[in-house]
């Protein structure tokens, strides 16, 4: 089974602080993905990455930025946190990105930002 | 552009009863669809899927048909469990010109009441 794993459950963060988001797959994806998840918006896409530092903006890329240094991990970085980041961000992968492929996900990081 | 739309929650239901969360779609091309399920405190995990027109997908009892002509991907279920209760993403995913893209809509909560 594949396994996506965000370092943090739950972050609290001060305004203006440099926020670092981890996310490990074990399946040798090339394909990975931030999402940050708000209620009644459904998932918006931030950033993705197809492959070790190759990276591509999604919907709302403002306000963040992300790392591929290696196959496995891709972080996102909040540059100066900022209180309407508060939200749940969720990583995902997948190998080849067909059509038909399904996205796996981690268990999501809850972060607030004070 | 693509979009999902779903039914706006939460939808309460006792136990046993019939389900359905309703999903309608524009796409410009010719997309697969998803409904995934999250579950409280974890991820979004794919419940079914449908890559084609009339196909229908299903999962642990619950089942979507892909209907172009309605441009519709309704989750249907039977008889409903307290453990079923969760938010339910329809999702659809199409190939544009630099790569898939994969697009949610605002997830529709689920509670069952025993």
């Amino acid at each position: 089974d594949v396994k996506v794993t965000q370092s943090s459950r739950y972050l609290v963060k001060r305004t203006g602080e440099k926020v670092f988001l981890e996310c490990v797959q074990d399946m040798d994806h090339e394909n990975m993905f931030w999402y940050r998840q708000d209620p009644g918006l459904g998932l918006r896409l931030i950033y993705f990455s197809y492959d070790v530092k190759m990276k591509e903006k999604g919907d709302i890329p403002e306000g963040y930025s992300v790392s591929r240094e290696k196959k496995e991990r891709f972080s996102l970085i909040l540059e100066s946190a900022s209180t309407n980041q508060t939200s749940m961000y969720l990583c995902a992968s997948v190998g080849a990105f067909l059509t038909n492929s399904p996205l796996h996900f981690g268990n999501g990081t809850r972060l607030t930002v004070t | 552009g693509d979009s999902v739309t779903q039914m706006e929650g939460p939808v309460t239901l006792s136990e046993e009863a019939f389900l359905t969360i309703n999903c309608t779609y524009t796409a410009t091309g010719y997309p697969s669809l998803f409904w995934y399920v999250q579950y409280p405190g974890e991820g979004l995990q794919l419940l079914l899927k449908a890559t084609k027109a009339d196909d229908k997908g299903s999962n642990k009892g619950f089942e979507a048909t892909y209907r172009k002509e309605t441009t519709s991907f309704h989750l249907e279920k039977g008889s409903v469990q307290v453990s079923d209760s969760a938010v339910y993403f329809c999702a659809l995913s199409d190939y544009m010109e630099y790569g898939n893209k994969l697009v949610f809509g605002a997830g529709t909560i689920l509670r069952v009441k025993s």
